[in-house]
């Protein structure tokens, strides 16, 4: 079964520091790519997603991710966070194989920012 | 510009009784997804709609659980009987389906706790 895998269930950074929240594909089978955050009681928003193109793209608040095919990988990253980036973080692949609308989810990472 | 509304917010209810989720999705969507988030699976997809009709429901758990879509703005998740291990937050999304990936929006969540 395809699977989503994001390697830090949770990483603590000080702030105005990068960080860096991995997360790799099961197959390299065609594959479009997302990043959601979700705040403490709401809901996932989108940050950013990779459907083709370049391999670097850029999101909200900061934050940008590169497409790497071989390594089967999405890795989100920023050069420097705030307080406010305190949240959980979703990788989600979408396999066309499977159709244009489901999404794995991987297990999410908790980015906590520390003062 | 109201996003995905989800009611109740907070179900608390005891074991073997019935619960209905609601959900409104964003106007002008015609896809619409139930998931369900917990600590030990993550986030699941239970099933989801085009234009009111289900197309993948594999992922609802068992016959306890069942899902409709009357209307375009309109849709229910109902357990009957609840079970403790039903316990988690139940997401819903909807997406405009047109080509290609989809963004999904995201509710809020219910809550739900099955003592």
């Amino acid at each position: 079964a395809q699977s989503v895998t994001q390697l830090d269930s949770q990483v603590p950074v000080f702030e105005e520091a990068p960080v860096e929240l991995r997360c790799n594909y099961s197959s390299s089978v065609s594959v479009y790519l997302f990043w959601y955050v979700q705040y403490p009681n709401q809901g996932l928003q989108l940050l950013l997603k990779y459907l083709s193109g370049s391999t670097l793209v850029k999101g909200i608040n900061g934050f940008e991710a590169e497409f790497n095919k071989s390594q089967t990988s999405f890795h989100l990253r920023k050069p420097s966070v705030h307080i406010s980036d305190t949240a959980e973080y979703f990788c989600a692949v979408n396999w066309r194989d499977q159709g244009a609308q489901k999404l794995v989810f991987g297990q999410g990472t908790r980015l906590t920012i520390n003062p | 510009d109201a996003g995905v509304i989800q009611s109740p917010r907070h179900e608390v209810t005891e074991m073997g009784q019935e619960v209905t989720l609601r959900c409104k999705p964003i106007s002008g969507h015609n896809s619409l997804f139930w998931y369900r988030q917990t600590m030990m699976r993550g986030l699941e997809l239970l099933i989801y709609f085009n234009n009111n009709v289900p197309i993948d429901d594999s992922g609802m758990p068992e016959d306890r659980f069942s899902a409709k879509m009357p209307n375009a703005s309109f849709s229910t998740l109902k357990i009957q009987p609840s079970e403790p291990r039903d316990s988690a937050v139940y997401f819903c999304a909807s997406s405009l389906r047109t080509s290609g990936p989809y963004e999904q929006y995201f509710g809020p969540g219910t809550r739900l706790t099955v003592t």
